[in-house]
């Protein structure tokens, strides 16, 4: 597609339910970035692919944070038993290798509200 | 640990008005800053660029400076126009994968 695109936009789920939160990037894009935006707060880095290689996954929050990139494309981001804290705006951003820094391209992010 | 504050929180101003965004960050081993936009429901948008070695970086009405050693950048935007509104990131590149983004400015330009 024409830009990254994520899915669901809004997600209102329950404490302790599993969530998963869907990004495709853009085609061709060898780079994939999650960051949370907290309230008030700046955009929070949780983990990068890259290719093949093993992901830098040194900002996930806890254990209850997981994702996976399937054959280079498409990932998941699976929050566990989510909390109340948990509730945030899930932005996914790519780019390719290499590209100038300002060829990220941010997704329209998912919200997700934990009640 | 790299900390990015961005100065004003909030800013309203009538139209026409030029402005300026503050960012300041505590570490000044970094790659590279940005500048992005985001509008309300939507994504990112990259706005400037400056790498680690230049000082500023103009775009339009847009123009960023950076001073490395003392940790600022600023945004300047000239004659601003309500299609100006949104919130203004800040962005610092580390030298590794990731960006440390300040927590934004939320810009109102009133016509």
């Amino acid at each position: 597609g024409a830009g990254v695109s994520q899915s669901p936009s809004n997600k209102v789920t329950e404490k302790g339910k599993d969530v998963e939160l869907r990004c495709d990037p853009i085609s061709g894009h060898t780079a994939l970035y999650w960051y949370r935006q907290s309230l008030g707060q700046g955009l929070e880095f949780l983990i990068y692919f890259q290719g093949n290689s093993a992901p830098d996954k040194s900002g996930l929050p806890s254990d209850r944070f997981s994702a996976e990139r399937t054959g280079g494309s498409v990932s998941t981001l699976t929050i566990q038993r989510t909390q109340q804290e948990d509730s945030a705006v899930y932005l996914c951003a790519s780019r390719m290798k290499g590209q100038d820094p300002w060829g990220y391209t941010f997704g329209s992010g998912t919200r997700l509200t934990v009640v | 640990k790299q900390e990015v504050t961005q100065i004003p929180a909030a800013l309203s101003v009538p139209e026409g008005e030029n402005l300026v965004l503050n960012c300041s960050f505590t570490d000044s081993a970094i790659y590279n800053l940005q500048w992005f936009r985001q509008d309300p429901g939507k994504g990112l948008t990259s706005l400037l660029l400056i790498q680690s070695s230049q000082r500023e970086q103009t775009s339009g009405r847009l123009n960023a400076s950076l001073d490395k050693s003392s940790g600022r950048s600023t945004l300047y935007i000239a004659a601003s126009q309500p299609g100006d509104s949104a919130t203004y990131l800040c962005a610092v590149k580390e030298y590794g994968n990731k960006l440390v983004f300040g927590a934004g400015t939320i810009l109102r330009v009133k016509s």
